[in-house]
């Protein structure tokens, strides 16, 4: 049984390009998370897609946005790219109605120069 | 969500059990106490939860205090892949965000 896959593992981006990330969740699993850890920190929320629509969003601009499509996969999608985006990029998977907990993929580690 | 508490980091010997405590003295009745632990260059691994009563799987036990306001996670017999850093967080059961805090940097050392 797969796990949470994310791709690609590693992204270097100049500063003011956009980013595409992809998540494909757990098998039955409905809800995707997005979190973004930056090095030495622990994970911050970015946001929660249930039923393709938004339904959580943590503290971040409106450049960073997502998507997810009926087969509960799911993007993060960063516009204008900063320094300070450079981070690994985590997605968790789980149920909406609850379970024994989030599975979290091995992420994506944005570089931006 | 509940607010925790975790020491920064603490060392343990190889085969010794390994006691991480966790405080969460605002944790409300409906409330779950999480355990996750993120080994290097790793995404985070759920390890345990629970409510009120103890709870024991393959990887570890949970004790939670009769007032739930703190907890232990203790790794039975570490070993050498156990080091990672280790989150106590605090949610209810279905749909909330995980609220990551510094977590406990544990080492075990031969």
């Amino acid at each position: 049984d797969a796990g949470v896959t994310q791709s690609p593992t590693h992204l270097i981006k100049t500063r003011g390009q956009q980013v595409t990330l992809r998540c494909s969740p757990k098998s039955g699993h409905d809800t995707v998370s997005w979190y973004q850890q930056a090095l030495g920190q622990g994970p911050q929320f970015i946001f929660q897609y249930y039923e393709e629509e938004e339904r959580q969003r943590g503290n971040f601009p409106d450049r960073f946005s997502g998507h997810q499509f009926p087969n509960y996969s799911s993007e993060l999608n960063v516009n204008a790219l900063l320094l300070g985006d450079s981070a690994l990029y985590l997605c968790a998977s789980s149920l909406m109605q609850g379970g024994p907990g989030y599975t979290f993929g091995s992420g994506t580690r944005l570089t931006v120069v | 969500d509940a607010k925790t508490t975790q020491p920064p980091s603490m060392d343990c010997a190889e085969g010794r059990a390994a006691n991480l405590p966790c405080n969460h003295s605002t944790i409300s009745g409906n409330e779950y106490v999480y355990w996750y632990r993120q080994i290097h260059s790793q995404g985070p691994q759920y390890i345990i939860h629970g409510l009120k009563n103890n709870e024991t799987n393959e990887m570890a036990s949970l004790i939670i205090t009769e007032d739930r306001k703190s907890s232990t996670l203790i790794l039975p017999h570490a070993t050498l892949r156990d080091t990672a850093v280790y989150y106590c967080i605090v949610k209810k059961a279905a749909g909330n965000k995980l609220t990551f805090g510094g977590g406990t940097r544990v080492l075990v050392k031969p």
